[in-house]
């Protein structure tokens, strides 16, 4: 199983609700990354878990919360999100952190197919 | 510091000409390197990566990249595009504040047209 997968596909809320995307590998990667991408744009890293501890937030705001309950599932949690936040919502996975080349692994990252969000 | 420059924001070629997309790369030792393509409302699927073995990687779809420690690039090349090959690709390379993460160029457009 060399699969990503996040669900919901599509998600549509409203700035005072409550909602979580999920994300789900079975590859015994130890590493997992949420990525925000708007249109015609690059993926911007938004968190990373490194064995099960978020070890990099790139300056988030706290509207949005990751949750890692075990090394296959990865979480985000919404909450008073803005319009501005619409975008494609991309989990990936790395068989572990990032090092170094030649010291260990190389940072190929498996992508899901991502959640499309809409805030209104 | 690490950092990845894509050369070109678009790149039209007419179905049944070759494909050239740019990446060069700063680094101050021998990275990994990786080619991502994005079809429109998907995910990001990897096309090739190159981790030190052979200079000249093959990946899917007949696309291929070469290392140049030299010039510091690792262009993305096909010899004949099909309209299937219209998507979004992105050169990647592990950069590091701190600790590393995988940093995206900023993406090349490829239109191919009939």
């Amino acid at each position: 199983d060399t699969e990503v997968t996040q669900t919901p596909k599509h998600l549509v809320m409203g700035m005072t609700n409550k909602k979580s995307l999920k994300c789900e590998q079975h590859m015994g990667h130890r590493a997992m990354y949420w990525y925000k991408q708007k249109a015609k744009k690059p993926p911007e890293l938004m968190f990373v878990y490194s064995y099960e501890k978020l070890s990099i937030n790139e300056s988030v705001p706290s509207r949005f919360s990751p949750e890692c309950p075990n090394s296959s599932l990865l979480n985000l949690h919404l909450h008073a999100l803005q319009p501005e936040d619409s975008a494609l919502y991309l989990c990936a996975s790395s068989q572990g952190p990032v090092t170094p080349f030649g010291t260990g692994n190389t940072g190929e990252l498996f992508f899901g197919e991502g959640s499309r969000l809409t805030v209104l | 510091a690490q950092s990845v420059t894509q050369l070109d924001s678009h790149v039209s070629v007419s179905e049944g000409t070759p494909v050239l997309l740019r990446c060069n790369y700063s680094s101050s030792y021998s990275p990994s390197l990786f080619w991502y393509v994005q079809h429109p409302n998907k995910g990001l699927q990897l096309l090739l990566k190159y981790t030190s073995a052979a200079t000249l990687v093959k990946g899917i779809n007949g696309f291929e990249a070469e290392f140049k420690k030299s010039e510091t690039s690792f262009h993305l090349t096909k010899p004949s595009a099909h309209m299937s090959d219209a998507a979004e690709y992105f050169c990647v390379v592990p950069t590091s504040g701190g600790s590393y993460i995988p940093t995206f160029g900023r993406g090349t457009s490829l239109i191919v047209h009939p």
